[in-house]
């Protein structure tokens, strides 16, 4: 048990189809990320909100919209996706965004889009 | 650019020794991570260094060369639970994790 939880872990979606993710983490932390974790490449950082406010976009196409409605909480609302999205979704959390904090991550969800 | 490199692969025999290998480029520099990751499952934390030297917890331990931009993690008395991918990440200045792709460890018996 990480502390952090993701649902779906699997989901299969239609490019036109609309799906949310979602993540929660017990741990009492500040900062949430969204990463997306494709076969045999480096962990893609997408989204990090900190005390709910998102402090980081990394020029992630907008089909994908993070949402915070508070520190425990965070959704990844995805809208016409493309078959190049289908990867590996990992939600992680730390104390804080600035300093050596280590990341506890979720099981992830794993995407398919057809 | 900011650069994590690992080997892909790396075989070992179970009860042996491996050194999975680190090399980074960032700017700015304010420690590194490894993490464990089974198949699919989470990344957990191993271990954090920000001064040069050794760290030992267990049979894990990692080291860090700041000057040579290198790390290494060492699994000693490997099991074959051990089987998983090894993610190193470098800290940058601004606090940003640099992610290398991984280094996929297979234990034989």
């Amino acid at each position: 048990e990480t502390g952090v939880t993701q649902t779906p872990r699997h989901l299969v979606m239609g490019m036109t189809n609309k799906k949310s993710l979602k993540c929660e983490q017990h741990l009492g932390h500040n900062a949430m990320y969204w990463y997306k974790q494709s076969a045999k490449k480096p962990l893609e950082l997408m989204f990090v909100y900190n005390f709910k406010e998102q402090t980081e976009n990394n020029s992630v196409p907008s089909r994908f919209s993070p949402e915070c409605p508070n520190s425990s909480h965070l959704f990844l609302h995805l809208h016409t996706l493309q078959p190049e999205d289908s990867a590996l979704y990992l939600c992680a959390s730390s104390q804080d965004v600035a300093g050596s904090y280590e990341q506890y991550f979720g099981p992830g969800t794993r995407l398919t889009v057809t | 650019g900011q650069n994590i490199d690992q080997p892909t692969e790396m075989t070992a025999t179970e009860g042996a020794i491996v050194q999975i290998n680190c090399t980074y480029q960032t700017s700015g520099f304010n420690g590194l991570f490894w993490y464990q990751q089974h198949a699919g499952e989470a990344p957990t934390f191993l271990s954090y260094n920000v001064l040069d030297g050794l760290e030992e917890k267990g049979r894990f331990s990692s080291f860090l060369s700041r000057s040579k931009g290198y790390s290494y993690l060492l699994l000693k008395e490997l099991q074959m639970k051990d089987s998983a991918s090894y993610l190193c990440a470098a800290l940058d200045s601004n606090y940003q994790l640099i992610w290398g792709a991984g280094t996929k460890l297979i234990i034989k018996p």
